[in-house]
């Protein structure tokens, strides 16, 4: 398929462990962006990446967040020490250039569990 | 972190209604969009507006951006079955690089 993909599609963890959670954009995307969407609510914006770099991180909520982006293709979001309130959908996204008039393409997310 | 206004949370339908949704805000949002989402899956870009007063349909769905810039609204006519799901407004700010900032979501049901 030629959409966003995100792995692994579920994740259960224990609070206080590590966990990467992988987004591949669509090819040739140089925008990728991270959201996080808890029950009941909209989708709220983490990270952006243009290429390789961070354009934009004000949206992860503390230090234990960290994304990656190191070839400017696949992305990898980083929690550390998970705690239960981390427990939520990541959405990942890609667009062709970035911007405000770019079209953002949603894969289809992680579930992300911490017991 | 923020969201926007959306109006109503839920609402139930019977095939062949029209439906209505809004979103305000209490800044101004250069970019309006409107998203639908189905169970398992990423949001999906139903219509864009860039433009204040901008009216632009997508097949049975009508939106228009605000003239003020700090709402819009989505109208669905004539709904059928798969119409179903959650629908999102979101918002960009000018200079923000494309971070979208999203309303609640109104979901809408199938009458029982």
């Amino acid at each position: 398929g030629a959409g966003v993909s995100q792995t692994p599609s579920n994740k259960v963890t224990e609070k206080g462990k590590y966990v990467e959670l992988r987004c591949d954009p669509i090819s040739g995307h140089t925008a990728l962006y991270w959201y996080r969407q808890s029950l009941g609510q909209g989708p709220e914006f983490l990270i952006y990446f243009q290429g390789t770099g961070a354009a934009d991180d004000s949206g992860l909520p503390n230090d234990r967040f960290f994304a990656v982006r190191p070839e400017g293709s696949v992305s990898t979001l980083k929690i550390q020490r998970t705690e239960r309130g981390d427990s939520a959908v990541y959405l990942c996204a890609s667009s062709g250039l970035g911007g405000s008039t770019d079209t953002q393409y949603f894969g289809p997310g992680t579930r992300l569990t911490v017991l | 972190g923020q969201q926007l206004n959306q109006s109503p949370q839920s609402m139930f339908i019977q095939e062949g209604e029209d439906v209505s949704m809004n979103c305000t805000s209490s800044s101004i949002f250069n970019t309006w969009l409107w998203y639908k989402q189905d169970p398992g899956e990423g949001p999906v870009l139903l219509i864009a507006l860039y433009k204040a007063g901008e009216l632009t349909s997508n097949g049975r769905l009508t939106a228009q951006f605000g003239i003020t810039r700090k709402d819009s609204f989505l109208n669905i006519s004539a709904s059928i079955p798969s119409d179903v799901g959650i629908y999102f407004c979101a918002g960009q700010r000018r200079g923000s690089q494309g971070n979208l900032i999203f309303g609640k979501g109104t979901k809408l049901s199938v009458k029982p």
